[in-house]
C-alpha cells in the first residue's frame, strides 16, 4: 500500500528553528507538495520538489531525497504564527496526490 | 477576488437526508476536486474534475455524486447521508491537474445524525 509518515505533533520555541519530516512509501513519484493548515482554515500551498535537493523560499526551506523516501520541511527564526499543521503529499506514478495525516507544530514563546 | 468558495460553511445534517455541498471558483482552473478531512487521517480524494463536461471517481467516492456543467461550479451531493460522512469537507482547485499547486475552499463542516 501507499503511505505518508509524518509526526502527528511537535514543539518548538519562537525564534527557534524546527525540522518536520515525511517518509513516503507510494507506487512511483512524480512530486512531493507541502501545505500549511491553520486550525479552522484552508490549507495552502509552501512547497513542491520534484528533484533532490533544497528549495528556499525565505524563512521554508524544503528538502527531497528520492533514494530515501524522505523529506523535510524547515522553519527558521520561527514566529507565532508559525503554530498550524504541515501537510506533506506526493504525486504518485498515476499522478495522484497522497497525504499524510499532518504535523501539528506548537510555537510556544 | 473570491478564490473558491464553499457553502455552506457547517451544516448539521439528519440520517438519510440528501445535501449538496456547493463549490465555486472564479479562477478558471479546468481541474477541481472534492476531499474530506477527518481528524488522524490525510486529505483523501472523493471525486475530481479534469474539466468541465469530466469527471472521476478518487479513492472514497462511495456515497457521494459530483457534476460538472461549467468551469466554475463543482457541487459535491450526498443523496442519503450516514454517520460515517461526518467530517470536513474541502473543494479545491488547480490550474493543471494534481501536479500543480492546489487552491482550497475554507471548508463545509458537516455533521451527520
Amino acid at each position: 500500500g501507499q503511505n505518508i509518515d509524518q509526526p502527528t505533533e511537535m514543539t518548538a520555541t519562537e525564534g527557534a528553528i524546527v525540522q518536520i519530516n515525511c517518509t513516503y512509501q507510494t507506487s512511483g513519484f512524480n512530486g512531493l507538495f507541502w501545505y500549511q493548515q491553520h486550525a479552522g482554515e484552508a490549507p495552502t500551498f509552501l512547497s513542491y520538489n520534484v528533484l533532490d535537493g533544497l528549495e528556499e523560499k525565505g524563512r521554508f526551506s524544503s528538502f527531497l531525497s528520492r533514494s530515501k523516501g524522505y523529506s523535510y520541511l524547515l522553519l527558521k527564526e520561527l514566529q507565532m504564527k508559525d503554530s498550524a499543521s504541515y501537510l506533506c503529499a506526493v504525486l504518485d506514478s498515476n499522478y495522484q496526490l497522497i497525504w499524510g495525516a499532518g504535523t501539528k507544530l506548537i510555537i510556544k514563546p | 477576488i473570491a478564490g473558491i468558495t464553499q457553502a455552506p460553511t457547517s451544516q448539521i445534517l439528519a440520517a438519510g437526508r440528501r445535501m449538496t455541498l456547493r463549490c465555486t471558483q472564479d479562477m478558471r482552473h479546468n481541474a477541481m476536486y472534492w476531499y474530506r478531512q477527518d481528524l488522524g487521517l490525510g486529505l483523501r480524494l472523493i471525486h475530481y474534475s479534469n474539466t468541465a463536461g469530466t469527471t472521476g471517481k478518487g479513492e472514497v467516492p462511495d456515497g457521494y455524486s459530483v457534476s460538472r456543467a461549467n468551469t466554475d461550479d463543482f457541487p459535491l451531493t450526498l443523496a442519503s447521508a450516514v454517520p460515517s460522512q461526518t467530517s470536513v469537507y474541502f473543494c479545491a482547485s488547480s490550474d493543471g491537474g494534481q501536479g500543480s499547486e492546489a487552491f482550497f475552499g475554507q471548508g463545509t463542516r458537516l455533521t451527520v445524525v
